[in-house]
């Protein structure tokens, strides 16, 4: 057990749909950082969250966004859903960010199946 | 940006040894991480690297050489429980220090 927990562990919804992930971090982490899991695509690093603030960008699709609240939780809500986006999402934290070493601790992921 | 590149599959016996190889492109290196994942689980860590050389950690060494752009994991001992799939990640300074993964080698170990 990382200490990161996401929910819901199963979605499935239809095409057009929102759903918003939920991610806690591990106790002390202030960094949350968001990743897509599909059969093509590997591990694709989505978005980074350190302390409320968006840290850092990498393939986010416009129709997905993210927040951390005050208490350092994050979500992760995707809209208009395709069915290209039913994959597993990852979230995982770390202590801090930037260049200092940063290992990053990983929840047990959402599953997202879109129909 | 970065290219990771990694075997997509490898078969070992059990009790054998099995070196993952991984390569990378990058222009401002910062660490190379190892991760180990079975199917449908969260990834867990098992090395990281920043300086040239071997780290031995149990069972399980990582070797790095900056020069070459060259990693590999060295799995001791294969037990049925390593079949599993190994990500090799690597950070860089103008990736705002954010592991980049690879595909993953899936390591498929049999009696």
């Amino acid at each position: 057990d990382s200490g990161v927990t996401q929910t819901p562990k199963h979605l499935i919804t239809a095409t057009g749909q929102r759903v918003t992930l939920r991610c806690s971090p591990r106790s002390g982490d202030l960094s949350v950082y968001w990743y897509q899991q599909s059969l093509d695509q590997g591990l694709q690093f989505l978005i980074q969250y350190y302390n409320g603030e968006e840290r850092a960008k990498g393939n986010i699709l416009e129709r997905f966004s993210a927040q951390q609240f005050p208490d350092l939780h994050s979500e992760l809500n995707l809209s208009s859903l395709e069915l290209g986006d039913s994959a597993l999402y990852f979230c995982a934290s770390s202590v801090g960010s930037g260049s200092s070493y940063n290992e990053q601790f990983f929840g047990p992921g959402t599953r997202l199946t879109v129909l | 940006g970065q290219n990771i590149d990694q075997p997509t599959e490898m078969t070992a016996t059990e009790g054998a040894i099995v070196q993952i190889n991984c390569t990378y492109q990058t222009s401002g290196f910062n660490g190379l991480f190892w991760y180990q994942q079975h199917a449908g689980e969260a990834p867990t860590f098992l090395s990281y690297n920043v300086l040239d050389g071997l780290e031995e950690k149990g069972r399980f060494s990582s070797f790095l050489s900056r020069s070459k752009g060259y990693s590999y994991l060295l799995l001791k001992e294969l037990q049925m429980k390593d079949s599993a799939s190994y990500l090799c990640a690597v950070r860089d300074r103008r990736g705002s220090y954010i592991p980049t993964f690879g595909r993953g080698t899936s390591l498929i170990v049999h009696p």
